[in-house]
C-alpha cells in the first residue's frame, strides 16, 4: 500500500491563480514528520517544509501555506497567486522509523 | 556549507560497462539514502544507510546493483553490467541524526544514460 498518495499527476493554473496540491499519507506511528519538496525542470529537489505529527498548526511561508490535518491524514500545500516559476514537481514525503516515503508527485504548471 | 556532492553529474556508457556513482554526505550526517528517478517509476530508494551501515536494500533492483559506505563521508553505487534499463537520474541524500527527524538534502544527481 502507498504510504503516500499524491493523487494529482498533473495540474495546470494561469499565473495569479491559487492551487492546492493534495497529499495523504498512511502511518501507524504517534511520531513522523512530514515533507514537501520541490523539483523545478532544472532537476534538484529543493526542500520547502517540515512538520512533526504533533503540531497540527498551519504554517505560512510568503505565498507558500501548508495545512496539516491528522484527523484527515493530509499534508496540503497551497501556492497563492501562483508564479511561472512555480512550475514543478511537487514532491510530498514521510519519514516514519528512519525512512523517508515519498509521493508520486504532482507536476505544475503555471501558465503565464 | 557544502551540500551533498555527488559525481559525475553526467555519464553516458556502453552496456556491459561498470558505473560507479560517488556521493559526499553532508558533514555531520549520519543517515545516507539513493534514490533513483524515471519518468516510468518515479522516486526509488535503492538503499539506505544509518552510521555506514546498510539498513535497507530491498530497493535494490538486482545483483548488478551494489553500494558501499566505508565511512561517514563517502559512498558509491555501483553497477556492473550496466543496461540501458539503467538509466535514469540517481540522487543521494544526506539527513541528520535521529530515528525521524530530519529532512533529506539532496545532491544534484548524476544522469546515466547507458546506450
Amino acid at each position: 500500500a502507498q504510504k503516500v498518495t499524491q493523487a494529482q499527476t498533473e495540474i495546470s493554473v494561469v499565473e495569479k491563480e491559487d492551487v492546492t496540491l493534495d497529499c495523504v499519507y498512511e502511518t501507524r506511528d504517534t511520531t513522523y514528520y512530514l515533507f514537501w519538496y520541490k523539483q523545478p525542470p532544472s532537476g534538484e529537489l529543493v526542500f520547502l517544509i517540515r512538520r512533526n505529527s504533533f503540531d497540527e498548526q498551519n504554517e505560512i511561508s510568503g505565498r507558500y501555506s501548508w495545512n496539516f490535518q491528522k484527523s484527515t491524514s493530509s499534508f496540503n500545500f497551497t501556492i497563492t497567486a501562483s508564479q511561472v516559476v512555480d512550475s514543478a514537481v511537487y514532491f510530498c514525503a514521510l519519514r516514519e522509523m528512519g525512512q523517508f516515503y515519498f509521493g508520486t508527485g504532482t507536476s505544475l504548471t503555471v501558465i503565464p | 556549507d557544502a551540500g551533498v556532492i555527488q559525481s559525475p553529474r553526467h555519464e553516458v556508457t556502453e552496456m556491459g560497462q561498470e558505473v560507479t556513482l560517488r556521493c559526499k554526505p553532508i558533514s555531520g550526517h549520519n543517515s545516507l539514502f539513493w534514490y533513483r528517478q524515471t519518468m516510468m517509476r518515479g522516486l526509488e530508494l535503492l538503499i539506505y544507510f544509518n552510521n555506514n551501515v546498510p539498513i535497507d536494500d530491498s530497493g535494490m533492483p538486482e545483483d548488478r546493483f551494489s553500494a558501499k559506505m566505508p565511512n561517514a563521508s563517502f559512498s558509491t553505487l555501483k553497477i556492473q553490467p550496466s543496461e540501458p534499463r539503467d538509466s535514469a537520474v540517481y540522487f543521494c541524500a544526506s539527513s541528520l541524526p535521529g530515528v525521524n527527524t530530519g529532512e533529506l538534502f539532496f545532491g544534484e544527481g548524476s544522469r546515466l544514460t547507458v546506450l
